[in-house]
C-alpha cells in the first residue's frame, strides 16, 4: 500500500521569507500524481499544485513550486515571499494511475504552517 | 465553472440517531465523487467513492453508507451514529487531471 509521510508536524516562517515543506512517499508504481493541498482555518481543502510523475520538470504555480525527486520519492513544497494568508495546514497527497482503487488520494498527516508578521 | 456544495455545515447529533449528509456538484456531468473523513489533527481518510449513479465503492467497513441517487448528488448516511463517527466530513469530485476538488465540509459532533 502507498504511504505518504510528512515529517514536519509544524513549521513557521517570517512574512516575505521562503519556507519548504517536506513530503516523502512509498510506492512501487512508476506512474502516479502528487499534489499539495492547503487547508486554511475554514477547513476547505484547496488544491495548491500538481505534479505528474512522468514529468521531470518541477511544477510551479506563482509563489508555489515543488522539488520532485522521483528516485528519492521526495516531493517538497517551496513557498516564496510568504504571506499571512499562506498560514494553513498543508497536505501532501498521492494518487496511483493503474490497477484497482486507482481513484483515491492517499494523504499525509499534514504540516501546520504559521506565518509571522 | 464547477462548484460543490455540502450541507449542513455543522451538525450535533446524539448517539444512536440517524445521519444524512448531502453533497451536490454543479457545472460538470458524471463526475467521480468521494466522501472523506478527517479526524481531529489527522489527514483525510477515504470512506466511499462513486464513478456513476448507483455505483458505490467502500474503502473502510464501518457504520456508514453512501448512495448516489442522481448524477451529481452524493449522500452519506448512518442508521445509528456512534461517538467515533464524530469528525469533519468532506465531499470531493474528480477533475480531468486526476486532481480532486473539495466542498466546504460538514462538522459532525456526536454527543
Amino acid at each position: 500500500a502507498q504511504t505518504v509521510t510528512q515529517s514536519q508536524p509544524e513549521m513557521s516562517v517570517q512574512e516575505a521569507e521562503t519556507v519548504t515543506l517536506s513530503c516523502t512517499y512509498d510506492t512501487s508504481e512508476s506512474d502516479y500524481y502528487l499534489f499539495w493541498y492547503k487547508q486554511p482555518p475554514s477547513r476547505q481543502m484547496i488544491l495548491v499544485i500538481r505534479q505528474e510523475a512522468y514529468k521531470q520538470q518541477n511544477a510551479t504555480e506563482n509563489r508555489f513550486s515543488v522539488n520532485f525527486q522521483k528516485a528519492a520519492k521526495s516531493f517538497s513544497l517551496k513557498i516564496s515571499d510568504s504571506q499571512l494568508g499562506d498560514a494553513a495546514m498543508y497536505f501532501c497527497a498521492y494518487r496511483r494511475l493503474r490497477g484497482g482503487s486507482n481513484y483515491k488520494l492517499t494523504f499525509g498527516k499534514g504540516t501546520l504552517l504559521t506565518v509571522n508578521p | 465553472s464547477q462548484t460543490i456544495h455540502q450541507w449542513p455545515a455543522t451538525l450535533v447529533q446524539p448517539v444512536g440517531s440517524p445521519l444524512s449528509l448531502e453533497c451536490t456538484v454543479e457545472g460538470t456531468s458524471n463526475p467521480n465523487l468521494y466522501w472523506y473523513r478527517q479526524a481531529a489533527g489527522r489527514g483525510l481518510q477515504l470512506l466511499f467513492y462513486s464513478v456513476g449513479i448507483g455505483q458505490i465503492s467502500s474503502e473502510v467497513p464501518q457504520n456508514l453508507s453512501a448512495s448516489r441517487p442522481q448524477d451529481r448528488q452524493f449522500i452519506l448516511s448512518s442508521k445509528k451514529l456512534l461517538l467515533s463517527d464524530s469528525g469533519f466530513y468532506l465531499c470531493a469530485w474528480g477533475g480531468t487531471s486526476y486532481e480532486q476538488y473539495f466542498g466546504p465540509g460538514t462538522r459532525l459532533t456526536v454527543t
